[in-house]
């Protein structure tokens, strides 16, 4: 069966301190692999995607997710984040017709 | 330009009825996809529409059933409730019906079960 794991819960964090989010997924097949944003009071919104090409992704407001298929992993970094970086993130995996979202991540950044 | 909509953004049923919730896709978008967000569980997939056929369901059992309109808009039915079935409903369409495709998703609504 197929899952995706986002180990913390609550991800308290400096402003302009880093951040790494980290997402695990299990699949024998190839993937398709996203992190949505949930901002306070607004839709599940996508920051970035694998598709296929080069390992590391970047968001246009300063996120990157690298794939590492040999850990089955794709963690989500900012090496410096803001207080408008404060939301709820997903993780998901796209696999056959099938949609696996992790539990999210609470990201806040604490001034 | 819209959104995706969904209405109602609350619905309270009680146990042993019927719940209709419905979803508005983005203009041009053939894909509607449905999930149930419930407290601590994440989004759990519940089901996959694309130009009026069901693609895929989720590990839901059949009393979560649904449809796709020829205007792309969809409802989602939700038999016999339970109370294990409050939670947020979301819905999401895409331009495409491809697992590549980037979901927008509405703003929800909100099942309460009594």
């Amino acid at each position: 069966a197929q899952s995706v794991t986002q180990l913390d819960s609550q991800v308290p964090v400096f402003e302009e301190a880093p951040v790494e989010l980290r997402c695990n997924y299990s699949s024998s097949v190839s993937v398709y692999l996203f992190w949505y944003v949930q901002y306070p009071n607004q839709g599940l919104q996508l920051l970035l995607k694998y598709l296929s090409g080069s390992t590391l992704v970047e968001s246009i407001n300063g996120f990157e997710a690298e794939f590492n298929k040999s850990q089955t992993s794709f963690h989500l970094r900012k090496p410096s984040v803001h207080i408008s970086d404060t939301a709820e993130y997903f993780c998901a995996v796209s696999v056959g017709n099938q949609f696996y979202f992790g539990t999210g991540t609470s990201l806040t950044v604490i001034p | 330009e819209a959104g995706v909509t969904q209405s109602p953004t609350h619905l309270i049923k009680t146990r042993g009825q019927q719940a209709t919730l419905r979803c508005s896709p983005i203009s041009g978008h053939t894909s509607v996809y449905w999930y149930q967000q419930a407290l601590g569980l994440g989004l759990q997939f519940l089901l996959w529409y694309d130009e009026g056929e069901e693609r895929n369901r989720g590990n839901f059992p059949p009393r979560f059933s649904g449809r796709q309109f020829p205007n792309y808009s969809s409802e989602l039915n939700v038999n016999a409730l339970e109370l294990e079935d409050s939670a947020l409903y979301l819905c999401a369409s895409s331009l495409g019906a491809w697992g590549t495709d980037t979901q927008y998703f509405g703003p929800g609504t909100r099942l309460t079960v009594l």
